[in-house]
C-alpha cells in the first residue's frame, strides 16, 4: 500500500525563481496537510484542504506561497519568487475525517541559494 | 509563542533502560495530542496517541501519560532498544474527530547507548 508520495525529494533552485512541490495522498484520504520544518521554527503548518477545499491556510507565511488541490489525488504548493529563507524540508501529510492519525510523506528538501 | 513545547533537546539513555521525553502545552483548548518518531531524511511516523478524556495509553513498549491540570505528557518506552534512536515531536490538535491542523513541539532527539 503506497504512502503519501511527494515529489521532488530535493531541489537546489535560486533565488527569485519559481518552486512548485507536489504530493500525493494516500487513497481514499480526504484531507490534505503541508507542513514546513525549519531548526528555528520547528515544524509547522502551512496550509489544509478537506475534501480539497482549503480549509485554514492562516500559516502561509507570504503571499508568495501558494496551494492547490484540483483533485481527491494530488496537490501543489508553489512557491514564486523564492527566496534563501524559503529553504526548509516540506512535508506532505494526509488522513481522513474519521481519524487523528496524519501520515507523513518523506519530505521536500529546498535549498533556494 | 511556543504552544507545545519540548525543553529538551536531546536525551541520552542507555539500552534496555527506560526512556521518559516530556512535552509541555499551553493552549487548553487541545483536545488530542500524539507523538511521532523521525528518522533522518523522512517523514515523522505515527507512535502514540491519547485523547485527553484519558491520562494514560499504552502500546507494547510505550506508554503516554496526560496530566491536563499540568498541561503536560510524556512519553515512556521500556525497554529502550537501539532502533528508538530518534528524533521525538510531540503534537497536539483543538478536536477530536474531523481533520485539524498538529501543533508540534521542536522535538527532542533520543539517542540510545549500548
Amino acid at each position: 500500500d503506497a504512502g503519501v508520495i511527494q515529489s521532488p525529494r530535493h531541489e537546489v533552485t535560486e533565488m527569485g525563481q519559481e518552486v512548485t512541490l507536489r504530493c500525493k495522498p494516500i487513497s481514499g484520504h480526504n484531507s490534505l496537510f503541508w507542513y514546513r520544518q525549519t531548526m528555528m521554527r520547528g515544524l509547522e503548518l502551512l496550509i489544509y484542504f478537506n475534501n480539497n477545499v482549503p480549509i485554514d491556510d492562516s500559516g502561509m507565511p507570504e503571499d508568495r506561497f501558494s496551494a492547490k488541490m484540483p483533485n481527491a489525488s494530488f496537490s501543489t504548493l508553489k512557491i514564486q519568487p523564492s527566496e534563501p529563507r524559503d529553504s526548509a524540508v516540506y512535508f506532505c501529510a494526509s488522513t481522513t475525517t474519521e481519524q487523528e492519525t496524519q501520515y507523513f510523506g518523506p519530505g521536500t528538501r529546498l535549498l533556494v541559494l | 509563542d511556543q504552544q507545545v513545547k519540548q525543553n529538551s533537546p536531546s536525551l541520552s539513555v542507555q539500552e534496555g533502560r527506560i526512556s521518559i521525553l516530556n512535552c509541555d502545552y499551553t493552549n487548553s483548548m487541545f483536545d488530542y495530542f500524539l507523538w511521532y518518531k523521525k528518522y533522518p531524511a523522512e517523514g515523522p511516523t505515527f507512535l502514540i496517541s491519547i485523547s485527553s478524556i484519558k491520562d494514560k495509553n499504552e502500546d507494547g513498549r510505550f506508554t503516554v501519560f496526560l496530566n491536563k491540570s499540568a498541561k503536560h505528557l510524556s512519553l515512556h518506552i521500556v525497554p529502550s532498544q537501539p532502533g528508538d534512536s530518534a528524533v521525538y515531536f510531540c503534537a497536539a490538535k483543538f478536536a477530536v474527530g474531523g481533520a485539524d491542523g498538529l501543533t508540534f513541539g521542536k522535538g527532542t532527539h533520543l539517542i540510545i547507548q549500548p
